[in-house]
């Protein structure tokens, strides 16, 4: 199983807003920055937040991150059918020393 | 822009070993801040971190992992690979290689991936 830990879907109608949790420990949400990837069927992961909250370059305002305690969220506001997807977290777990991803969260515009 | 391709065999025997290298493109990847990952997908499952090399050849592997990967870097081809031993089926895979930005800063360890490769399919099987 994946060391962190998020929901394995959310959903939620084209225009309104999604939350999807990540869930760790304090080896690695705890203590670590956290990342977050998208991936379209078929497709690559494509990193969407990096350092907990920081977008990359092209990555509209739509999506935020932000992190409390051992836990992170990735949210996406304004939600479109192109956002149907899988989202994983990501971060450095300091007790394993190795890198550790969520489980994955499958969006469904409605 | 930078890019990244993965190339190598799609299926692979049990017990013997997996090979796959990854092409960098559009950009030098002897970069002084990034390291140069292999990530893998199962089937209908999530991502798992193998290891990491830099372009002076230092690696770090998953220690889960670390008694059958190999991680090299021809800097002179602008390539990097993975070499997996002892495959079995729990193997089969999508592998990715991406960039991976790692290090130390404000007390915490920061780690990101971008880009990736399309990824390959190996599948393990006789």
């Amino acid at each position: 199983q994946s060391v962190l830990t998020q929901p394995p879907s959310v959903s939620a109608a084209p225009g309104q807003k999604v939350t999807i949790s990540c869930s760790g420990s304090s080896s690695n949400i705890g203590s670590n920055f956290v990342s977050w990837y998208q991936q379209l069927p078929g497709t690559a992961p494509k990193l969407l937040i990096y350092d907990d909250d920081q977008r990359p370059s092209g990555i509209p305002d739509r999506f935020s991150g932000s992190k409390s305690g051992t836990s992170a969220t990735l949210g996406v506001t304004g939600l479109q059918t192109g956002d149907e997807a899988a989202y994983y977290c990501g971060t450095w777990d300091s007790s394993l020393s190795a890198g550790v991803f969520g489980g994955g969260t499958k969006v469904t515009v409605l | 822009q930078l890019q990244l391709q993965e190339s190598g065999p799609g299926l692979v025997k049990p017990s013997e070993t997996l090979s796959l290298t990854c092409s960098v493109s559009g950009g030098s990847i002897r970069g002084s801040t990034y390291y140069w990952a292999w990530i893998r997908q199962s089937p209908g499952k999530g991502l798992e971190w193998i290891g990491n090399i830099y372009y002076s050849g230092s690696t770090y592997y998953n220690p889960s992992l670390k008694s059958r990967v190999t991680i090299s870097v021809d800097t002179s081809k602008h390539q990097f690979a993975l070499k997996f031993t002892s495959v079995t089926a729990a193997d089969t895979a999508v592998y990715y290689c991406a960039r991976q930005k790692y290090g130390w800063g404000s007390g915490r360890y920061y780690l990101s991936f971008d880009p990736w490769g399309q990824g390959t399919l190996v599948t393990v099987s006789s």
